[in-house]
This record gives structure tokens, C-alpha cells and sequence, in this order.
């Protein structure tokens, strides 16, 4: 048990369209990361938000973006989805940086 | 950007056997973690660990951060285990970033 939780669990989506997954940190957890894990490989970083603003980014196009709100949950958007895009999407809390993280259980996307 | 190297890739053992798993890097880190990830994808952190040496329960780590590598140590092992493990680490400013290495793959047999 991690304290961070993800939702939805699993979801399809078509090419195209956009997708929204939200996530829920532990209580103090100021700081939120997001991840892309392709199948097979280790997760890759998409981008942080420190106290509701983006401190930090990967090797992500625009069109993924998040939103961190004071109650410690958050959200990445990813528009126009390409098939590549399938992959699974991990949320990660820690208080402040250079602390332990802890990962929730992650969201499958499905692209078609 | 850091490089993260995981060895061995995948990893079969018989329940009770012991193993050690490698994580080298490419440059100073001031932020390393290792990570047990079970089949349903949940990451399960197991040691933060920049530099020295750890213990919890059958599992151990060492980092030795002037020579960059760090080794996860399991003792006894039970098929519960089982799964891949992952190391991540966090270099100067930008500790934050967590790049991690491809992971290694580990069954342990009944």
C-alpha cells in the first residue's frame, strides 16, 4: 500500500482522441511525477508538478500535459492519441525532492 | 542525459537460493532507488539509497556512488519475489527525473 491511487485501472481509446487519468497522493506529498512505461522497458519521464506548477519535464510532446490541484491529486492529459501512446501510465508522489517515491498502481491505455 | 545499465537482464532461481542484482550509472547521482514491480504493474519501492548500505529483512543494497554502481542483494528467496526489478536514479539539479534502467527480470521457481 502506497497511498497513491490511480484511476481508471484500465481504458481503450481510439486514435485521436483524449485521454484523461487522475491520480491521488498521499496527504503532504507536494510533489507529483507522472511516467510512461512501454512494454517491456523501464518508465520514462514524462514531466513533475511541485505545488501546482510544472518544475520539470521529459522527452514529452505538448500535447502531454497535467494539472496538480491543492487537495494533492492530480491529472495527465494526452491529446490527439497515437497508437504509440499504449503503454502504462504511472503517477508518483514524494514529499519535496530527493525522497523516497512511491508509485500507485497505474493506468493501462489502450490505443486503436 | 544519464545512462542506467541493469544486469542480468532476466534472472531464474529455485525457492531459497540467493542472487545479486547490478545497477551501474553513468554520472554522480545524489538520488538512487530500487523498485520491485509485480505483474499487475504496481511499483513497489524497496531501498532509497544514494550511497551505502541497507538492510530490510531478506533484502539488502549497497551503493558505492565514486565507483557508480549499486547492488541489490536477495536472500533466501520465495516465488513471491518474483517480478522485475528496477533501479532509478536522480542526478544534480535534477534529482527529481528518476531515469531508470530497462530492469531485470526475476522468477524463482518452487
Amino acid at each position: 500500500e502506497t497511498g497513491v491511487t490511480q484511476s481508471p485501472t484500465h481504458l481503450i481509446k481510439t486514435r485521436g482522441q483524449q485521454v484523461t487519468l487522475r491520480c491521488s497522493s498521499q496527504s503532504g506529498h507536494n510533489t507529483v511525477s507522472w511516467y510512461q512505461q512501454a512494454l517491456g522497458q523501464g518508465p520514462q519521464f514524462i514531466f513533475q508538478y511541485y505545488r501546482e506548477e510544472e518544475n520539470g519535464r521529459g522527452n514529452f510532446p505538448p500535447r502531454f500535459s497535467g494539472l496538480q490541484f491543492p487537495n494533492y491529486s492530480s491529472e495527465l492529459n494526452v491529446n490527439a492519441l497515437e497508437l504509440d501512446d499504449s503503454a502504462l501510465y504511472l503517477c508518483a508522489s514524494t514529499k519535496g525532492v530527493g525522497n523516497t517515491i512511491y508509485f500507485g498502481e497505474g493506468s493501462w491505455l489502450t490505443v486503436v | 542525459g544519464i545512462q542506467v545499465e541493469q544486469s542480468p537482464p532476466d534472472l531464474i532461481l529455485q525457492e531459497g537460493a540467493n542472487s545479486t542484482l547490478r545497477c551501474n550509472f553513468s554520472d554522480s547521482v545524489n538520488n538512487l532507488q530500487w523498485f520491485h514491480q509485480n505483474p499487475w504493474g504496481q511499483l513497489i519501492n524497496l531501498f532509497y539509497i544514494p550511497s551505502g548500505t541497507k538492510q530490510n529483512g531478506r533484502l539488502s543494497a549497497t551503493t558505492v556512488a565514486t565507483e557508480r554502481y549499486s547492488l541489490l542483494y536477495i536472500s533466501s528467496s520465495q516465488t513471491t519475489d518474483s517480478g522485475v526489478y528496477f533501479c532509478a536514479v536522480g542526478s544534480g539539479g535534477s534529482n527529481y527525473k528518476l531515469t531508470f534502467g530497462k530492469g531485470t527480470l526475476l522468477t524463482v521457481n518452487p
